[in-house]
């Protein structure tokens, strides 16, 4: 079945500090790949997105790409900001009828000043 | 609406009782989905429906599970005879269609006790 695994957290990085988030997933088929972050307080947010192979998703200086050969879309900023502390998730839609969200377990990143 | 709102926000209850937790989506998505986040565990899907009708119910664990929708919109997630294993946060999801962008609402912490 499809399956999403996520490095296990958490990640402590001083600010400014490079970040990398792995994540691999399994999938028949071609599915959409997704970051989702969950602030403080808040709810899950869509960070990027990539629905083919070699797609870039990037948005807030976070990036991942969709590598199909690797079964990999790992998440990464040059610079991370103490505002960057969250909850991220990686996730797949299986572009079934359903199409619902297969997530990873989620890796918490702390970023101290 | 705005966004996704769910309610409550928090939920305490007792071992056997039964417990409803309420989706307003986004006005005029049609497509919405259920879904739990359990400690250290990653979100699961439980339901999907599109419309009022429930074409995926294959996440729902047991029988003491059950969702509804009416008039396309307000979902309603019942669990009967909680146990203190359904203690998690049930986050709700909405998509204008089925292909399109997720938003989730800020969840309902249920806790069993």
């Amino acid at each position: 079945g499809n399956s999403v695994t996520q490095m296990e957290g958490p990640v402590t990085l001083s600010e400014e500090a490079f970040l990398t988030i792995n994540c691999t997933y399994t999938a028949t088929g071609y599915p959409s790949l997704f970051w989702y972050v969950q602030y403080p307080g808040e709810g899950l947010q869509l960070l990027l997105k990539a629905t083919k192979a070699d797609d870039k998703g990037s948005n807030k200086g976070f990036e991942a790409t969709y590598r199909k050969e690797t079964t990999s879309f790992h998440l990464e900023k040059g610079s991370v900001q103490v505002s960057d502390s969250a909850v991220y998730f990686c996730a797949l839609s299986d572009r079934s009828e359903t199409d619902k969200l297969i997530f990873g377990t989620g890796t918490r990143l702390q970023v101290f000043p | 609406g705005a966004g996704v709102s769910q309610s409550p926000s928090n939920k305490v209850t007792e071992k056997g009782k039964d417990v409803e937790l309420r989706c307003d989506p986004i006005s005029g998505h049609t497509a919405l989905y259920w879904y739990r986040q359990s400690l250290g565990q990653g979100l699961e899907f439980l339901i999907y429906f599109q419309g009022n009708s429930a074409p995926d119910k294959s996440g729902l664990p047991s029988d003491r599970f059950s969702a509804e929708r009416t008039g396309g919109s307000v979902s309603t997630l019942t669990i009967q005879r909680t146990q203190q294993e359904d203690s998690a946060v049930y986050l709700c999801a909405s998509k204008r269609v089925r292909r399109g962008e997720a938003f989730f609402g800020q969840g309902t912490r249920l806790t069993v006790v």
